[in-house]
């Protein structure tokens, strides 16, 4: 029983470069979505998706891309890494976007 | 964006102690509130989701109350113990037909054996 998968556990990136972080999960969750942790700001959401096809805007989504070609799966692509995206991130999906949240187990990215 | 506010930041408690913390959210437009305790190096576990006014939920030593007329929801911890040590989260999600949790930035736990 997978839940929510995330990988990878850790990345450094240098600034300029591009990364997908990837996210899938195996309970056929129409809501998925993507947080940021950083220290002392809470979880922040970037961007959500209510189902395939279908991609939203959270809190913070400038310099962050996604996509929802399939149910399971919900990519972040990082474009061009900055040094202020280093964080931790987290995927999330839930049955609604009313119902509480799997969390994955995060990834750690750090751009120098 | 919405406000939701934690207090206290964090909190060192001895073994034994009940201790209780605060979750302060918009009192209106008023969905759902969800709390969660965080592990260090873990993700998130739900711990409650509460939607009515004047609830009440157990779950073992931990509860929580909600009043959503003021706009502030309280967890407690009965007996603490070392494992509880964490960070609490909440998260206030406004309208049915809002699809963003908007989170608290936690209370940290620390509980002295």
């Amino acid at each position: 029983n997978a839940g929510v998968t995330q990988t990878p556990k850790f990345q450094v990136l240098k600034t300029g470069q591009s990364m997908t972080l990837q996210c899938a999960q195996d309970m056929n969750h129409e809501y998925m979505s993507w947080y940021r942790q950083d220290p002392g700001m809470g979880l922040r959401l970037i961007h959500y998706s209510v189902g395939a096809g279908i991609t939203d805007q959270g809190e913070v989504p400038n310099g962050y891309n996604v996509s929802r070609s399939t149910t399971e799966d919900f990519p972040l692509r990082l474009l061009s890494a900055a040094p202020s995206q280093t964080s931790v991130y987290f995927c999330a999906s839930s049955y609604s976007g009313q119902a509480d949240p799997h969390f994955g187990n995060g990834t750690r990215l750090t751009v120098t | 964006i919405l406000n939701v506010e934690q207090s206290p930041q964090s909190l060192h408690v001895q073994e034994g102690d009940s201790t209780n913390f605060t979750c302060s959210f918009p009192s209106s437009n008023f969905y759902a509130l969800h709390w969660y305790r965080w592990e260090t190096a873990k993700s998130p576990e739900a711990l409650f989701v509460m939607t009515l006014n004047g609830d009440e939920k157990k779950k073992g030593r931990i509860s929580a109350t909600l009043n959503t007329k003021e706009g502030y929801s309280y967890l407690y911890i009965k007996g603490s113990q070392p494992e509880d040590s964490a960070t609490y989260l909440c998260a206030f999600l406004a309208g049915a037909g809002s699809y963003q949790l908007t989170f608290g930035k936690g209370t940290k736990l620390s509980v002295i054996p």
